[in-house]
């Protein structure tokens, strides 16, 4: 069974829209970070949450972090072509000292 | 900082033969490296830990004897697919950690192709 589970799997857009993507447990984790990744690459860190209700903004990227740690959101304003990619959040599970990835979220903008 | 690379980017091999993923943490000194699976389209799934100078943690579902994992130094795992068939064929993600499990640094990947 997966633990984190993302939606949309797949979302496609025009540039200057803006999204959501959503990250969804049952489990509690210890911190829940956001990557993305391009064909061929590996995952790029964009942030780390670690509070429950905690927000973080990076430009036109916004995280929040549930009150309950089982979930989380990442917001994209003004969407551009260059936000392109696959974003997979990850939580921690510091009991088993690893961290869990999500379903995933492929985002297309398009000009 | 925090530089992870792998080597080789990309691979083709025979089936039944065996091959070799070196993952490398170029500026810092890796206790911890986790080894990843990921199939095209999909998400990053969690094959095995690695602490250095003990043998791997293996995730359920995972051949041991087939995937081996060896972190002879801070800076150095490798991954061996022995015996390497068609459904091995697979994009292999290491990262490398020096502390907190959520302070990974991931390398670009090695893309492997069993013909």
């Amino acid at each position: 069974t997966q633990l984190l589970e993302q939606s949309p799997q797949f979302l496609s857009i025009q540039e200057g829209e803006n999204l959501t993507v959503y990250c969804n447990s049952s489990s509690v984790f210890s911190s829940l970070q956001w990557y993305r990744q391009e064909p061929g690459e590996g995952p790029v860190l964009l942030v780390t949450v670690v509070t429950g209700g905690e927000v973080k903004k990076l430009k036109r990227l916004t995280f929040q972090f549930g009150d309950a740690r089982k979930d989380s959101s990442l917001h994209i304003t003004a969407a551009q072509p260059g936000d392109t990619g696959l974003y997979l959040c990850a939580g921690e599970l510091t009991r088993f000292q690893k961290l869990v990835f999500g379903t995933g979220t492929r985002l297309l903008v398009s000009p | 900082g925090a530089v992870v690379s792998q080597h080789p980017s990309w691979v083709i091999c025979k089936s039944g033969t065996s091959v070799k993923i070196e993952c490398r943490s170029l500026d810092f000194q890796a206790t911890t490296m986790f080894w990843y699976r990921q199939f095209p389209k999909q998400s990053l799934m969690l094959m095995a830990t690695s602490n250095e100078g003990s043998k791997a943690t293996y995730e359920q579902g995972v051949e041991k004897d087939k995937f081996l994992i060896n972190h002879a130094s801070l800076t150095l795992s490798t991954l061996t697919v022995t015996s390497a068939h068609p459904e091995d064929s697979s994009f292999y993600i290491c990262s490398a950690s020096a502390g907190a499990i959520y302070e990974q640094y991931f390398g670009p990947g090695t893309r492997l192709t069993v013909t």
